[in-house]
């Protein structure tokens, strides 16, 4: 059972914009930032978002993320088959006195 | 670049001990917390610890407490993760990764390419 709750799937076919959700609470997502992973298959994860809406150089703008109170958002637009990934949510939990992940959400490009 | 570069998979008995290495690379590697991450086949990502490269403090999940040992050589730039007291549910991909705090927020980038560690008699 992961601290943070994403929906395990998400599909969209190529072109559209796809969201994500996690939610956590007071002690994660409502006081510290959140992260967004990315790992496509085989591989090791990546940072997708930093700081909640920040891009690392080198990931496309069609990726963006948002929060709001307990919650928060990675949005894909003009989705690509290349797309085709396991997303992770992360945040600091000033309650756990760790890093907590969502279980991560496995998209499909159709 | 910077990268993180991990040792090779290893296959251990119950009972046995496996210790992880991870060599830094293209940054100051006494700069940046190393956190350890660990994933089972098919599972999410769950988080194990922490470890300063410069001070050699740690920090470690409740659930590896009395089991896990996190250090470095500075001289070579290398964390090292060591699980004690292995068991099949141990059995998992472990990834190190760099954490960048900046502005008050802290992200892991980047991560090792992983390390599979099998727990098989």
């Amino acid at each position: 059972q992961s601290v943070l709750t994403q929906p395990p799937s998400a599909s969209g076919t190529p072109g559209q914009r796809v969201t994500i959700s996690c939610s956590g609470s007071s002690s994660n997502i409502g006081s510290n930032t959140v992260n967004w992973y990315q790992q496509l298959p085989g591989t090791a994860p990546k940072l997708l978002i930093y700081s909640n809406n920040q891009r690392p150089s080198g990931v496309p703008d069609r990726f963006s993320g948002s929060k709001s109170g307990t919650s928060a958002s990675l949005a894909i637009s003009g989705l690509q088959s290349e797309d085709e990934a396991d997303y992770y949510c992360a945040a600091w939990d000033d309650s756990l006195i760790y890093v907590v992940f969502g279980g991560g959400t496995k998209l499909t490009v159709l | 670049q910077v990268q993180l570069v991990q040792s090779g998979a290893e296959v251990k008995k119950p009972g046995a001990s496996v210790k992880v290495s991870c060599k830094a690379s293209g940054y100051t590697f006494t700069s940046y917390d190393i956190n350890w991450v660990r994933q089972a086949t098919g599972q999410g990502l769950e988080w194990m610890g922490w470890m300063n490269p410069n001070s050699g403090n740690t920090g470690y999940a409740q659930k590896f407490q009395g089991r896990v040992t996190m250090t470095r050589n500075t001289s070579i730039s290398t964390a090292y993760m060591e699980l004690s007291s292995l068991r099949s549910e141990d059995t998992a991909v472990y990834y190190c990764a760099s954490n960048y705090c900046s502005g008050g927020s802290c992200w892991f980038d980047p991560w090792g390419q992983g390390t599979l560690v099998t727990v098989s008699s």
